[in-house]
């Protein structure tokens, strides 16, 4: 039961365009969101956060949305760069608590941004 | 400050064999958590250790075990490997709190054959 769902596995698009990543979860009971970035050969990264009292949250050219009702997350890029190319986890807790047991991960998106 | 370091970062092993991979966390974190990465599964918690004490264990079979040591570095085993098992396993190191945010290593690419 894959409680935090990334439905496109990739996405492709040009330097300078927006690029939005989305994650659907299904278990109310989740409260914080976080987005995680991965290049290869590197661990995860820790990119931007969100609780669930708010419905965005926004730092430099990244901002997240929250839509609670439809259980929907998404991460904007603004503008694409060619190095934001990796691969991104949605991640979900049920509290601010950040601990591994804590975590669900989504199944990753691959974000290729063009020249 | 060095980041969390994991050791080997490539393994190949065949079906039957027993593997430990180790994790050296970033100096001061003293909690230490392992996932598993396989294709189109996202990461999948295996457990975090504090303190030398399992605090947490995720929903994987008993042939999946850890520990960790006083100077916090910790080591995974898995035994009687299975091809299933191929997988990018990451440790993550974190402050003591459970809402202080995670640092990854690079992970450690097995390859079961």
């Amino acid at each position: 039961d894959q409680q935090v769902k990334q439905n496109s596995p990739s996405l492709s698009v040009q330097e300078g365009r927006i690029s939005i990543l989305n994650c659907d979860y299904t278990n109310s009971m989740f409260d914080y969101f976080l987005w995680y970035k991965k290049y290869p050969a590197e661990g995860p990264t820790f990119l931007i956060s969100i609780s669930s009292i708010k419905d965005k949250n926004e730092d430099g050219r990244f901002t997240v949305f929250l839509n609670k009702s439809a259980k929907h997350l998404s991460l904007h890029i603004v503008p694409s760069q060619p190095g934001d190319s990796a691969v991104y986890f949605c991640a979900a807790s049920p509290s601010r608590e950040t601990s591994g047991s804590r975590l669900t991960f989504g199944e990753g998106t691959q974000l290729t941004v063009n020249p | 400050k060095a980041g969390v370091t994991q050791t080997p970062r490539y393994l190949i092993k065949t079906r039957g064999q027993q593997v430990t991979l180790s994790c050296s966390p970033i100096s001061g974190h003293r909690s230490v958590s392992w996932y598993q990465q396989t294709p189109g599964q996202g990461l999948q918690f295996l457990f975090e250790y504090f303190s030398e004490t399992q605090r947490n264990k995720g929903n994987f079979p008993g042939r999946f075990s850890g520990r960790q040591f006083s100077n916090s570095r910790s080591e995974m085993n898995v035994s009687t490997l299975e091809l299933g098992d191929s997988a990018l396993y990451l440790c993550a190191s974190s402050l003591p709190l459970s809402t202080d945010t995670q640092y990854f290593g690079p992970g450690t690419r097995l390859t079961v054959l």
